[in-house]
């Protein structure tokens, strides 16, 4: 089983350069999450998308764009890379943002260095 | 503002010892706590969720416990192993930002053979 799939898994860009993060998952999950994981913040929620055709900021969401571009897949595009940037991505699904029980799963993540 | 800590932020502990790993948020109006497991260099793996009206939950050697009126939550591990050598996280959904799930830093867990 898939899950949720996350491409590149690495990258290195120069400051300044663009490059989107892809995400697909295959469970049909209705809301999807793009995660920032550095250390000793943890994990912060950049962008959400309680459903398809819609998208909301989350935590820290400068410097970053977002499309949701059908049910399955959920982009993070940086538009001019800087080195505050660096991080470890992760993308996640669940099956509403909504109710109790509902389990989240993320991606193995995308390790991101801008020098 | 929802906030999650856990003690100790790390743990070492020799193999076959029964350990308590703590996670504590500051707003008890949450829908549900979920305890993940991160190996280094890989994403998260959802282990046990707590719905907010439930008190514990139970999968093999993992139990997790929650009380909500205290803000705490905790992740019992029996006869722990090497291989449950990993980073466990807490996460709490809150009623007032449902979208968002706050994390904790995590405890780095080490199981000596």
């Amino acid at each position: 089983n898939a899950g949720v799939t996350q491409t590149p898994k690495f990258q290195v860009l120069k400051t300044g350069q663009s490059m989107t993060l892809q995400c697909a998952q295959d469970m049909n999950h209705n809301s999807m999450y793009w995660y920032r994981q550095d250390p000793g913040m943890g994990l912060r929620l950049i962008y959400y998308s309680a459903s398809e055709g819609t998208t909301d900021k989350g935590e820290v969401p400068n410097g970053y764009n977002v499309s949701r571009l059908n049910k399955r897949e959920f982009s993070l595009r940086l538009e001019s890379a800087a080195p505050s940037q660096t991080s470890v991505y992760f993308c996640a699904s669940s099956s509403t943002i909504w109710g109790s029980g509902n389990t989240i799963y993320f991606g193995e993540g995308s390790w991101l260095t801008v020098v | 503002k929802q906030e999650v800590t856990q003690i100790p932020a790390a743990l070492s502990v020799p193999e076959g010892e029964n350990l308590v790993l703590n996670c504590s948020f500051t707003d008890s109006a949450i829908y549900n706590l979920q305890w993940f497991r991160q190996d280094p260099g890989k994403g998260l793996t959802s282990l046990l969720l707590i719905q907010s009206s439930q008190r514990e939950q139970t999968s093999g050697r993992l139990n997790a416990s929650l009380d909500k009126s205290s803000g705490r939550s905790t992740l019992y591990i029996a006869a722990s192993q090497p291989g449950d050598s990993a980073t466990y996280l807490c996460a709490v959904r809150s009623q007032g930002g449902s979208e968002k799930l706050v994390f904790g830093k995590g405890t780095k867990l080490t199981v000596n053979p």
